[in-house]
């Protein structure tokens, strides 16, 4: 009974590629989280959706990023012409409803270097 | 909008000595709480959570904590603690009824020394 699986576990891009994140939920979830952490801060919440719905992105910055659930397959975190800022680990956590009583289950996290 | 403010970074204690951790929150609406730990390079796995009802909660590892509303309070606490409790310790919170959508503190580094 899988957890929550994010890969690459690591990400090395240099400044101007593109890096895409991904995050398989636990089976059954469809309430996917993505949360960025900076080093010596907690998480940050960027964007929630539920099965191909944008619920909320009111964390997500304005430009180069975006996210996307589809019906089939994994979430993925999408950053377009990366720089140095955007070095973090970025995490993914998934729900099996958007009730705020429900567990979210967190992957281990995708760690993103930017050189 | 709520906010967590977590006031120690870096908590040191010896092996089997008791620890605490302080959480305190702010928000215009009521909320539920929760306790996260993060071993090094590892994702966030939950501690426990206060959602209602008793303000004594127990979870995992031995570990409990108390909502203490009249403070805005959620500390974490352990009786003694063991080398293998060394981690990063994150108190969060969400509105009621709003999703589950989660506000994190900064974190505390609880380190156990020998």
């Amino acid at each position: 009974n899988a957890g929550v699986m994010q890969n690459p576990r690591h990400l090395v891009r240099r400044r101007g590629q593109e890096a895409r994140l991904r995050c398989s939920p636990v089976k059954g979830h469809s309430h996917v989280y993505w949360y960025r952490q900076l080093p010596e801060e907690g998480l940050k919440f960027m964007v929630y959706l539920q099965k191909e719905n944008i619920i909320d992105e009111s964390g997500m910055p304005k430009e180069r990023f975006s996210a996307e659930f589809p019906k089939e397959g994994p979430s993925i975190l999408r950053i377009q012409q990366v720089v140095r800022g955007d070095s973090a680990a970025y995490f993914c956590a998934s729900s099996s409803s958007g009730a705020s009583n429900t567990e979210a289950f967190f992957g281990q996290g995708t760690r993103l270097t930017v050189v | 909008a709520q906010s967590v403010t977590q006031l120690d970074s870096q908590v040191p204690v010896f092996e089997e000595a008791p620890v605490e951790l302080r959480c305190n929150y702010s928000s215009s609406v009521s909320v539920y709480l929760f306790w996260y730990v993060q071993y090094p390079n590892q994702g966030l796995q939950l501690l426990l959570k206060y959602l209602s009802g008793s303000t004594l909660v127990k979870g995992i590892n031995g570990f409990e904590a108390e909502f203490n509303k009249s403070q805005t309070s959620f500390h974490l606490r352990k009786p003694s603690v063991h080398i293998s409790d060394t981690a990063e310790y994150f108190c969060a919170v969400t509105m009621t009824g709003g999703g589950n959508k989660l506000t994190f503190g900064t974190g505390t580094q609880l380190k156990v020394e020998l």
